[in-house]
This record gives C-alpha cells, sequence and structure tokens, in this order.
C-alpha cells in the first residue's frame, strides 16, 4: 500500500471550511484514498473514500487531482466537534485482507 | 444494531496473568481485526480475520493469540500480559472496502 504524508496539525476557524491536505506520490492505479478520523479516546471513525472521482456524503467532501498524486478532504462547515486527529490512508483492495496501515495524520484544532 | 462492541472498556492486570479482549459485532461482516494504540503513535495492526475460521498476523503479533469460530466474535487473548501490552485496544469489522472501529479496550499491565 503507497505511504501518505499528512501536515502534522492545523487550525480552522468554527464555521469555516477544513481543508486537509495529503500526498501520495506512490499511489497506485487500483488503490482507493481513505480518510478516517479518531476524536480523542474514541475509535478511529470512517469518513469517506474515492478511487479517481471527487466524492461527498453528508460528513465530508473528498477532491482527489487528476494525476491521484494528493488529495484534500473538505469539512465545508467545521465545528468544534469535529477537532479530531485526521487520517489519509492509501489502500488497494485486489488482495484486501481489511487492514488499514495508520500514519500519523492530521491533528485538526477547530478554534470558536 | 450495535455495530462493534468490546469489553471490557479497562482492565487492570499483573505481569503474567492472562486475558481475552472481547470483540463483536451483529453487521454480518467478513473482515475482523484488532488494533492497538500507545501515546503519540498511530493504530498498529495485530492481528486479523477475513473470515470465520481463516485468522493472520498483522504488524506486531507476538504475544496475542486470535479465533474466529463465528462471524460475529473475533476474541484477543493475552497468555501472558507484559508491561509492553500496556496500550488502547481496538477491534475494527467491515466489508473488503470499509471498515468500522469499535470503542476501545484500555489495558494497563502493571
Amino acid at each position: 500500500d503507497a505511504k501518505t504524508t499528512q501536515p502534522p496539525s492545523m487550525d480552522c476557524a468554527e464555521g469555516r471550511a477544513a481543508n486537509l491536505p495529503c500526498n501520495h506520490s506512490t499511489i497506485s492505479g487500483n488503490e482507493y484514498v481513505y480518510w478516517y478520523r479518531q476524536i480523542h479516546s474514541q475509535g478511529p471513525q470512517y469518513i469517506i473514500h474515492g478511487l479517481k472521482n471527487n466524492e461527498t456524503n453528508e460528513m465530508a467532501s473528498l477532491i482527489i487531482t487528476e494525476d491521484r498524486k494528493s488529495s484534500t478532504l473538505i469539512l465545508p462547515h467545521a465545528t468544534l466537534r469535529d477537532t479530531a486527529v485526521y487520517y489519509c490512508i492509501v489502500r488497494g483492495l485486489t488482495s484486501n485482507t481489511g487492514k488499514l496501515i495508520f500514519g500519523q495524520g492530521t491533528t485538526l484544532q477547530v478554534k470558536p | 444494531n450495535a455495530g462493534v462492541t468490546q469489553t471490557p472498556k479497562f482492565q487492570v492486570l499483573k505481569t503474567g496473568q492472562s486475558m481475552t479482549l472481547q470483540c463483536a459485532q451483529d453487521m454480518n461482516h467478513e473482515y475482523m481485526s484488532w488494533y492497538r494504540q500507545d501515546p503519540g503513535m498511530g493504530l498498529r495492526l495485530i492481528h486479523y480475520s477475513v473470515g470465520a475460521g481463516i485468522t493472520d498476523q498483522g504488524e506486531v503479533p507476538n504475544g496475542y493469540n486470535v479465533s474466529r469460530s463465528t462471524t460475529e466474535d473475533f476474541p484477543l487473548r493475552l497468555l501472558s500480559a507484559a508491561p509492553s501490552q500496556t496500550s488502547v485496544y481496538f477491534c475494527a469489522s467491515g466489508t473488503r472496502e470499509t471498515q468500522y472501529f469499535g470503542p476501545g479496550t484500555r489495558l494497563l499491565v502493571l
């Protein structure tokens, strides 16, 4: 599975959009981009995933560049409850075992 | 449905004691896995299973055993606890595409 690079921390004002970047320059054609978050002391929470098209759900939007070497998770109207560590994970499904490889993630602090 | 449940929530053990961390899911998921999380670190995979009767090792399997006799349950066994196993343990279940995590078990080994 490809390695990802994320900034260690970011701040965002409450009510504004939070844009969390992720670099995955070694991603291969059959690998998906996943985003999870972990709010303090809780289990990781699935947010969204995509292959090459932009994706949107009730929680967030995922923008993947055309060359697929980077992506951005967008929380359109961040709230204080969105303060968490956000993990970008790249993995393929062809030989899938269900396992996820977590890096250090980005700590997002939403401020009032 | 209850999703992924883990018991106990907290546990204190003495070095050398054994215990089993329980994980259950009611979503008929094929995939289940165990992770540990240490302070300041990301999650590391211990063991995983792709279906009843099938298990395999993850990144940090030493000191842990698992079995998967049913689709619903995936217990994690510590045969002889060591202080290095003090951690927060998360169980996950899911499909080939998506994994969902339980609330975690906080384990302290003295």
